[in-house]
């Protein structure tokens, strides 16, 4: 497609209920992000995703939080139990390349999905 | 994770010229970032640099020191669709998977 796109843009959940977040990258793009963004923050890393390589899961902050990436594109963000801290917006970024030293790897956003949990 | 630190907000009149700057963890230096993000969208690249000096890109110029841990951005002949927040970015040190400061909310006004 033309961009990063995340799908719902909106989510209202229940505490407790699981939701699941989808992106779809720019084609060709063989890195993808999720950072989250609460209001008034900056935006925190949560898993990286490089080809087939093992993601990079240490920016996830507990096991209910979870992602994969099939095919080498789409990516799915799960979070089970929902807590209200959980409200933010999860931004989703691809990369054409590997991110490295002295390489302009810059990053696409998408919209973000708002997730609000009640 | 890499220690980047801007100010919050700024104010600005239109026709002005505005520099924010920021500051990050020199170890393991691996390149700084500059992002624009306006209220409800997505961030958007607006430049990267990885050697000191100043790069300039129309009315936005970047600047970065490496040995002093020091970047900023200058936006010339401000427009009032300039009023976004601004956020630095760069890897922590054994990574480069870009960590981002909490970015600088800017005004321009009338």
């Amino acid at each position: 497609g033309a961009g990063v796109s995340q799908s719902p843009s909106n989510k209202v959940t229940e505490k407790g209920k699981d939701v699941e977040l989808r992106c779809d990258p720019i084609s060709g793009h063989t890195a993808l992000y999720w950072y989250r963004q609460s209001l008034g923050q900056g935006l925190e890393f949560l898993i990286y995703f490089q080809g087939n390589s093992a993601p990079d899961k240490s920016g996830l902050p507990s096991d209910r939080f979870s992602a994969e990436r099939t095919g080498g594109s789409v990516s799915t963000l799960t979070i089970q139990r929902t807590q209200q801290e959980d409200s933010a917006v999860y931004l989703c970024a691809s990369s054409l390349g590997v991110p490295g030293v002295g390489t302009n790897e810059k990053l696409f956003f998408g919209s973000g999905t708002q997730l609000s949990v009640l | 994770g890499q220690n980047i630190d801007q100010p919050t907000e700024m104010t600005a009149t239109e026709g002005a010229i505005v520099q924010i700057n920021c500051t990050y963890q020199t170890s393991g230096f691996n390149g700084l970032f500059w992002y624009q993000q306006h209220a409800g969208e997505a961030p958007t690249f607006l430049s990267y640099n990885v050697l000191d000096g100043l790069e300039e890109k129309g009315r936005f110029s970047s600047f970065l020191s490496r040995s002093k841990g020091y970047s900023y951005l200058l936006l010339k002949e401000l427009q009032m669709k300039d009023s976004a927040s601004y956020l630095c970015a760069g890897p922590p040190p054994g990574s480069y998977i870009p960590t981002f400061g909490r970015g600088t909310s800017l005004i321009v006004h009338p």
